[in-house]
């Protein structure tokens, strides 16, 4: 089993739409988490950064962690074709000073007109 | 934040080769590292590249393969020695950002590699 299970996709939805985009976990020792932004031929950017569990909201975006589920979410609202992206979660289980990411492979999002 | 940026963008090697690849950062960063991300599956750390010490390599990741130089605090390279096909992915290097509280990391654009 992966540390991280994140559902490929590719997820596709009208413009306008809400996006919930989801990642599973089985290390309990995850206290960050991340969600990551690709567009193709690019690297990744981050988008959202929470800390245990909770809800962090940015703009249409907003980022939940339930820790005792083991489960992350990311939802976009009013969904534009400029989110057209794959979509990353990424975990760590300390605080800075270089300690891995533990990312999930990804969901594929397509925001059609 | 931090700038990066990543030569080659890509390349398409024989297999038997070996590919140097270079990530330069427009500020001094302690911590730098090195990924793989291949069809479908998650980005897969390589290496930590340790400034003035050998790498510190990842299960599954061995120096002979991907030797690993960090002569400076913003410059880093990755080879992929005695290239095969499976070889075949795109190499990402990212830098974290001292001073925060959290592993924010900020990765170059990539380097595409296909190995024939």
């Amino acid at each position: 089993q992966k540390e991280v299970e994140q559902d490929p996709g590719p997820l596709s939805v009208p413009e306008g739409a809400i996006v919930s985009l989801n990642c599973t976990y089985s290390n309990s020792a995850f206290q960050y988490f991340m969600w990551y932004r690709q567009y193709s031929r690019k690297g990744p950017e981050l988008l959202m950064y929470t800390y245990s569990s909770g809800n962090k909201e940015d703009g249409r975006f907003t980022a939940q962690v339930d820790k005792s589920s083991k489960y992350i979410s990311l939802f976009i609202r009013d969904s534009q074709p400029s989110d057209s992206a794959t979509y990353l979660c990424a975990m760590s289980g300390v605080t800075g000073g270089g300690n891995k990411l533990t990312f999930g492979t990804g969901t594929q999002l397509k925001v059609e007109l | 934040s931090a700038v990066i940026s990543q030569k080659p963008s890509r390349d398409i090697c024989q297999r038997g080769t070996s590919l140097t690849i270079q990530c330069q950062v427009d500020s001094q960063v302690t911590m730098m590292f090195w990924y793989r991300q291949q069809p479908g599956q998650s980005l897969t750390l390589i290496a930590t590249a340790n400034q003035g010490s050998e790498a510190t390599y990842e299960s599954g990741f061995v120096i002979d393969k991907f030797p690993i130089s960090r002569p400076n605090l913003t410059f880093s390279t990755l080879t992929v020695s005695n290239m095969s096909p499976e070889d075949s992915s795109i190499y990402l290097c990212s830098v974290e950002t001292g001073g925060r509280s959290y592993n924010e990391q900020f990765f170059g654009p990539g380097t595409r590699l296909t190995v024939l």
